[in-house]
């Protein structure tokens, strides 16, 4: 079945100590997401792909960065993770219609962070 | 500043409709809602998606009126297995901005 797939689904690191996280996706979707949702929150948008085209959040602090290497996958760096920063991490993929009208997000089951 | 706002709770019981219902007044013309849902360590999952008027799948239907500044979603004969966390959200085609509502938790009883 296609889908979207987080490596690790739980992954601990240490204040300040780098960590990278991991999404691919089978659906050849052309726009990755990745969000950050912390306990009884709404998922906050950090940034997203259109294609190649980075397009970051205004408030997504610098401490976080994201590669997208090809169409299938994208990772989430965070440079020197805070106790702030513990949350569950989220990537999701759609197709789009072009510019500014994104279809359905398809989730991929999250990577929870914790940080010591 | 655009905003989504929906209830924080709800109750309902087995077999009965839920309706939860959202407000969106700043939502722009081009703009289209979409409900998901959410259950507990698991990422959110696409319900329904709409523009105007009336939408319909095999687990929901989504009402919208004219003025669109508010959406209800509709669950016919919920069961125990649909309490879980709804989120509305309104994408803005003008900058692409998501506006997530903070969702509603929704308990169904027997």
């Amino acid at each position: 079945d296609a889908m979207v797939i987080q490596n690790p689904r739980y992954q601990v690191t240490q204040f300040g100590k780098p960590v990278t996280l991991s999404c691919s996706q089978t659906l050849n979707h052309n726009v990755m997401y990745w969000y950050q949702q912390k306990s009884s929150q709404a998922p906050k948008l950090l940034f997203h792909y259109y294609d190649k085209d980075f397009n970051n959040e205004a408030d997504t602090p610098d401490n976080f960065q994201s590669r997208r290497p090809n169409t299938s996958f994208c990772f989430l760096d965070i440079r020197s993770p805070g106790l702030g920063d513990a949350a569950m991490y989220l990537c999701a993929t759609s197709s789009s219609r072009g510019r500014g009208s994104y279809n359905e997000q398809f989730f991929g089951p999250g990577t929870r962070l914790t940080v010591l | 500043l655009a905003k989504t706002t929906q209830p924080i709770s709800m109750d309902s019981y087995e077999g009965q409709e839920v309706n939860i219902t959202c407000s969106h007044n700043n939502i722009a013309t081009n703009d289209y809602i979409t409900w998901y849902q959410q259950f507990p360590s698991q990422g959110p999952r696409f319900i329904i998606q709409g523009y105007k008027t009336k939408v319909t799948n095999e687990v929901a239907s989504l009402f919208i009126p004219a003025d669109r500044k508010s959406s209800t979603l509709s669950l016919p004969r919920v069961s125990l297995s649909d309490t879980a966390v709804y989120y509305c959200l309104v994408a803005m085609d003008s900058n692409y901005q998501l506006i997530w509502g903070a969702g509603t938790k929704l308990i169904i009883k027997p």
